[in-house]
């Protein structure tokens, strides 16, 4: 079974809409920690945010928003008005227990923002 | 420049040859990582190391070897490439404090073997 779903593939939204990327997780362990990473078209990948098991405040960054719910493991992240420049591969990842051995990357959701 | 250096961008080789991904770190981090990314599995680790000296397999290490004589340079090398390890390879560092950090990512090499 995969440890992190990102069951959207691609998506594709106008400017300006809001668009919200969805991430499952699965772990048995009670502390771990919650990525979200951003592929731009140059390739290179960008944390945009961590999360430890224990914090369920949602948090907000601008026009980005990250949903963290323990009861159904997810950890989604809205994009609100969105922009051309949002237009990216997205990925939410997890790591169990301060051991990199168990970081896990979802398989990414490719996301247009067409003007 | 400070950061993350993979090289080369771009490697196309034929099956069977041994190849080496370079990889250079400037913020002296102790962690240093291979991915490679697929379509449709993400990224999966090939290997990490520690530290110097220190390295350890990941999820998928089957047929890559590596190396980390300095802290700052981690390469990966095939020992003999096969079609199926055509593939985007991302080198990472990340710096621990007491938990699991952010990875800082290079630029990727683009490796086709034909």
């Amino acid at each position: 079974a995969q440890k992190v779903t990102q069951a959207q593939t691609e998506i594709s939204v106008v400017e300006k809409e809001d668009v919200t990327l969805d991430c499952v997780y699965e772990t048995r362990d009670t502390t771990y920690y919650l990525f979200w990473y951003k592929q731009p078209p140059s390739g290179e990948l960008v944390f945009l945010i961590r999360r430890n098991s224990f914090d369920e405040q949602n948090e907000i960054s601008g026009r980005y928003s990250w949903n963290f719910q323990k009861s159904t493991s997810s950890f989604n992240f809205t994009i609100t008005a969105s922009q051309v420049v949002d237009s990216a591969v997205y990925f939410c990842a997890l790591s169990e227990d301060y051991n990199f051995n168990k970081f896990y990357f979802g398989s990414g959701t490719k996301l247009n923002v067409k003007p | 420049d400070a950061g993350i250096t993979q090289s080369p961008r771009y490697k196309i080789t034929e099956t069977g040859r041994q190849v080496t991904l370079m990889c250079h770190q400037t913020w002296s981090h102790s962690y240093m990582f291979w991915y490679r990314q697929d379509l449709g599995h993400g990224l999966r680790l090939i290997y990490y190391s520690a530290a110097a000296d220190i390295t350890d397999k990941g999820e998928v290490p089957d047929g890559y070897v590596v190396s980390r004589s300095k802290t700052e340079n981690f390469p990966l090398t095939l020992e003999s490439a096969t079609r199926s390890q055509t593939s985007v390879y991302f080198c990472a560092s990340s710096e621990t404090t007491g938990g699991i950090e952010k990875l800082f990512f290079g630029s990727g090499t683009q490796l086709s073997v034909l």
